[in-house]
């Protein structure tokens, strides 16, 4: 069964302050997709990373991919009150069969 | 909005009965996908349909079934519903079945079982 551990699943921040969420598995998956799902709604996908040691920025988030494709983080930068969210990562292991992990809920405080 | 539109968005039932669910994809999407969301068990896989055919099955219960129609909207019908069955559910939508799809979520459909 693939599982993907996902830390930490709480974290309340200042504003201003940087973070990192890490995604973990023992397996390895054709991609990785980041999610960001607020109350009431649907996960809204941030980004995908496809190859090993891929890096991706998307204003102040930057997600990487490890090198044996199990593992991945997502770091933010100077975070700001609406960056306030559950972020989700999800391993693509057959054809869009995503498989999520936890979640980590995020506060960022003003 | 994600363009996948999902009915209803509440629901409350008894113990027992059954329900369904119902998920219109974004236009031009052929694979529908449902997935299920509870505080315990976080977002599972159900199940995945591609332009009318079962594709992929996950966690899906034997009292859950599901289809997809010629005009490829979904239904996920939910039978002798028990207390735990209470969740979000979601249907998500995408134009191609293999990996590396992007796949858009509808804003899902809160299941309350008493």
């Amino acid at each position: 069964t693939q599982l993907l551990e996902q830390s930490p699943q709480f974290l309340s921040i200042q504003e201003g302050e940087n973070l990192t969420v890490y995604c973990n598995s023992s397996s390895v998956f054709s991609s990785l997709q980041w999610y960001r799902q607020e109350p009431g709604e649907g996960p809204v996908l941030l980004v995908t990373v496809v190859t090993g040691g891929e890096v991706k920025k998307l204003k102040r988030l930057t997600f990487q991919f490890g090198d044996a494709r199990k593992d991945s983080s997502l770091h933010i930068t100077a975070a700001q009150p609406g960056d306030t969210g559950l972020y989700l990562c999800a391993g693509d292991s057959q054809g869009g069969k995503l498989i999520f992990g936890q979640g980590t809920e995020l506060s960022v405080k003003p | 909005d994600s363009g996948v539109t999902q009915t209803p968005k509440h629901l409350i039932t008894a113990t027992g009965q059954r329900v369904t669910l119902r998920c219109s994809p974004r236009s031009g999407d052929l694979s529908v996908y449902w997935y299920q969301q509870s505080l315990d068990q976080g977002l599972q896989f159900l199940i995945q349909y591609y332009n009318g055919e079962e594709r992929a099955k996950g966690n899906i219960l034997e009292r859950f079934s599901a289809q997809q129609f010629p005009d490829l909207h979904s239904e996920l019908n939910l039978s002798s519903l028990e207390l735990g069955d209470s969740a979000l559910y979601f249907c998500a939508s995408s134009v191609a079945s293999g990996s590396g799809n992007t796949i858009y979520f509808g804003e899902g459909s809160w299941l309350t079982v008493v």
